[in-house]
């Protein structure tokens, strides 16, 4: 049973590129998580999507920030006209079910550099 | 409003020597969750316990364990006889039953020495 898959592992764009980071969940896993962690810090809750619909984005910036979990592929967050403030590790999570009372698990994480 | 704190940022030990890694949350709720997870150097996040607030026994897992004390809000992780494959930063995590987010703390950094 394969594990949270996330690509690609690292990223490099310059500044004003695009940046496509894609995450697959668990098997059987509908609830996708998408957290930022900057150098020296814990982890930022981004956002929060089930199959096809946006729940919870209230941690995302306000621009050039957008994210999408498709009925069919991997969930998507894509940062337009990137800035070296962007540099960051981009995590996924995804868990089996909505509530609280469950685990969250990780991927390995994407590594955005942005020069 | 939820808060986790990391008191401690790094914290070097040898190996062997017993490690306490302490979490003080804050939270309204009656209903949440406290989570540890560890980041090793390579970079992932590695999922090692979920405690829901009402159960506070705790909890052992070989060479870890758990203690959790609502009376003080607090969710501390001790490391028994600690190995250098142990290095990693340890985050604690809160969330509301009613929430989507795991609010992290800030982590501490563990290294273990030979």
């Amino acid at each position: 049973n394969a594990g949270v898959m996330q690509n690609p592992r690292h990223l490099v764009r310059r500044r004003g590129q695009e940046a496509r980071l894609r995450c697959s969940p668990m098997k059987g896993h509908s609830h996708v998580y998408w957290y930022r962690q900057l150098p020296e810090e814990g982890l930022k809750f981004m956002v929060y999507l089930q199959k096809e619909n946006i729940i919870d984005e209230s941690g995302m910036p306000k621009e050039r920030f957008s994210a999408e979990f498709p009925k069919e592929g991997p969930s998507i967050l894509r940062i337009q006209q990137v800035v070296r403030g962007d540099s960051a590790a981009y995590f996924c999570a995804s868990s089996p079910l909505e509530s609280g009372n469950t685990e969250a698990f990780f991927g390995q994480g994407t590594r955005l550099t942005v020069v | 409003a939820q808060k986790v704190t990391q008191a401690q940022t790094e914290i070097s030990v040898v190996e062997k020597e017993d490690v306490t890694l302490d979490c003080v949350y804050e939270t309204r709720d009656t209903t949440y969750y406290l989570f540890w997870y560890k980041q090793p150097p390579s970079g992932e996040l590695v999922f090692l316990i979920r405690r829901n607030s009402f159960d506070e026994q705790n909890e052992i897992s070989g060479r870890y364990s758990w203690n959790f004390q609502k009376s003080t809000s607090s969710f501390n992780f001790t490391i028994t006889a600690s190995q250098v494959v142990d290095s990693a930063v340890y985050f604690c995590a809160l969330r509301s039953n009613s929430g989507y987010a795991l609010n992290f703390g800030k982590g501490t950094s563990l290294l273990v020495t030979p």
